[in-house]
């Protein structure tokens, strides 16, 4: 079972470049989101999913694109990427019966935008 | 809105001692409450939860006791070990979807 699996593992870019971090679980689960870690700021939501076709947005949505074509991916596109958005970005999904239910994390992918 | 406030680290201990990490949270109506767990270079994993008041939640000699009267969910254990050095989340949900976690807290254990 191979959960929640994040790719690349790191990246770097350069201010205005464009990219899309892959997110895919094989559990079914309904809810997929991204969340930036960023250092004394805990995590913090940028978007998330209820569902194939539906996305919504979180905390911290400016600069990233989201979508949902299938139940199983959830791609996170940087679209002209900026040093602030400097971080450790983790995609998260779990399912939604009740709110409960504990959030299954991918290892992450660590970005650098020079 | 929702927001977690977690003890600000780091945390230094040696192998057998006492820890506790506080946190506190704002909320609507009644969250459910969680501690997840950041190894080195790995994702969050979910360490022990709880969903009403006065629950405790316990895992791999943790705990946690869900205090309404004080809107608190401190972790405990009694006895670290070099292997609980990691990054420790409060975490919070009081609707169907989102998780609001506090900053975190890294804690190092010596041998």
């Amino acid at each position: 079972n191979a959960g929640v699996t994040q790719t690349p593992k790191f990246q770097v870019l350069k201010t205005g470049q464009s990219m899309t971090l892959q997110c895919a679980q094989d559990m079914n689960h309904e809810y997929m989101s991204w969340y930036r870690q960023d250092p004394g700021m805990g995590l913090r939501l940028i978007h998330y999913s209820v569902g194939a076709g539906i996305t919504d947005q979180g905390e911290v949505p400016n600069g990233y694109n989201v979508s949902r074509s299938t139940t199983e991916d959830f791609p996170l596109r940087l679209l002209s990427a900026a040093p602030s958005q400097t971080s450790v970005y983790f995609c998260a999904s779990r399912s939604v019966g009740t709110v409960e239910e504990k959030l299954f994390f991918g290892s992450g992918t660590q970005l650098s935008v020079l | 809105g929702d927001s977690v406030t977690q003890m600000e680290g780091p945390v230094t201990l040696s192998e057998e001692a006492f820890l506790t990490i506080n946190c506190t949270y704002t909320a609507t109506g009644y969250p459910s409450l969680f501690w997840y767990v950041q190894y080195p270079g790995e994702g969050l994993q979910l360490l022990l939860k709880a969903t009403k008041a006065d629950d405790k939640g316990s895992n791999k000699g943790f705990e946690a006791t869900y205090r309404k009267e004080t809107t608190s969910f401190h972790l405990e254990k009694g006895s670290v070990q070099v292997s609980d050095s990691a990054v420790y989340f409060c975490a919070l949900s009081s609707n169907d979807y989102k998780l609001s976690f506090g900053a975190g807290t890294t804690v190092t254990v010596r041998a």
